[in-house]
């Protein structure tokens, strides 16, 4: 089975603070991808990668950036929290990302 | 631009009661539609992929059709544990990320 691991379930910080959600998958898959999913807007994304050291920008790339130095590990980067990036972060990977994590409930107070 | 429209936004069934969930797509080139059930809290979970017009898929009370303008999942004599969100996202030519559907979030009363 296809597993996806994000780092942590639940997490809180303070606005301002630089925070790092981690991914990792297990199938040597060359697609990474980090969402967010809020109520009534469903999924957006954020980043996606296509190959190490490869990144691009999904829909909402502000305030976010990504980084992947190996192929089995796709970090996602909150340079400065905000209260508005409150949601819950999933990564997923594999053919255009079909394969998600647990996610990550995040809170910026 | 790409969209993906989900029907109902909720559904409640009685437990036995068959029913379907619709998506509609506007695609270019479409090259996947995905279906996934998502749990509360939890990531969404990988159902099916269909890529042509006619496929279907099935996997125990769930069966997945594709037209050229729209999915189904169909929902046979459902049970409690079927309760979930259920997502809908469609991929197109020459672009590799999904754009998502808001869920028909779906309640099975016994």
């Amino acid at each position: 089975d296809v597993k996806v691991t994000q780092s942590s379930r639940y997490l809180v910080k303070r606005t301002g603070e630089k925070v790092f959600l981690e991914c990792v998958q297990d199938m040597d898959h060359e697609n990474m991808f980090w969402y967010r999913q809020d109520p009534g807007l469903g999924l957006r994304l954020i980043y996606f990668s296509y190959d190490v050291k490869m990144k691009e920008k999904g829909d909402i790339p502000e305030g976010y950036s990504v980084s992947r130095e190996k192929k089995e590990r796709f970090s996602l980067i909150l340079e400065s929290a905000s209260t508005n990036q409150t949601s819950m972060y999933l990564c997923a990977s594999g053919f255009r990302g079909a394969f998600f994590g647990q996610g990550t409930r995040l809170t910026v107070v | 631009e790409d969209q993906v429209t989900q029907s109902p936004e909720a559904l409640r069934l009685q437990e036995g009661e068959s029913s379907s969930l619709n998506c509609s797509y506007t695609v270019s080139g479409l090259r996947g539609l995905f279906w996934y059930r998502q749990d509360p809290g939890k990531g969404p979970e990988f159902l099916f992929t269909l890529y042509s017009a006619g496929e279907e898929k099935e996997k125990e009370r769930l069966k997945a059709t594709l037209t050229k303008k729209e999915s189904f999942l169909h929902i046979t004599a459902p049970k409690p544990e079927d309760s979930a969100t259920y997502l809908c996202a469609g991929g197109g030519f020459g672009n590799e990320k999904l754009t998502f559907g808001t869920g028909t979030r779906l309640t099975i009363i016994p």
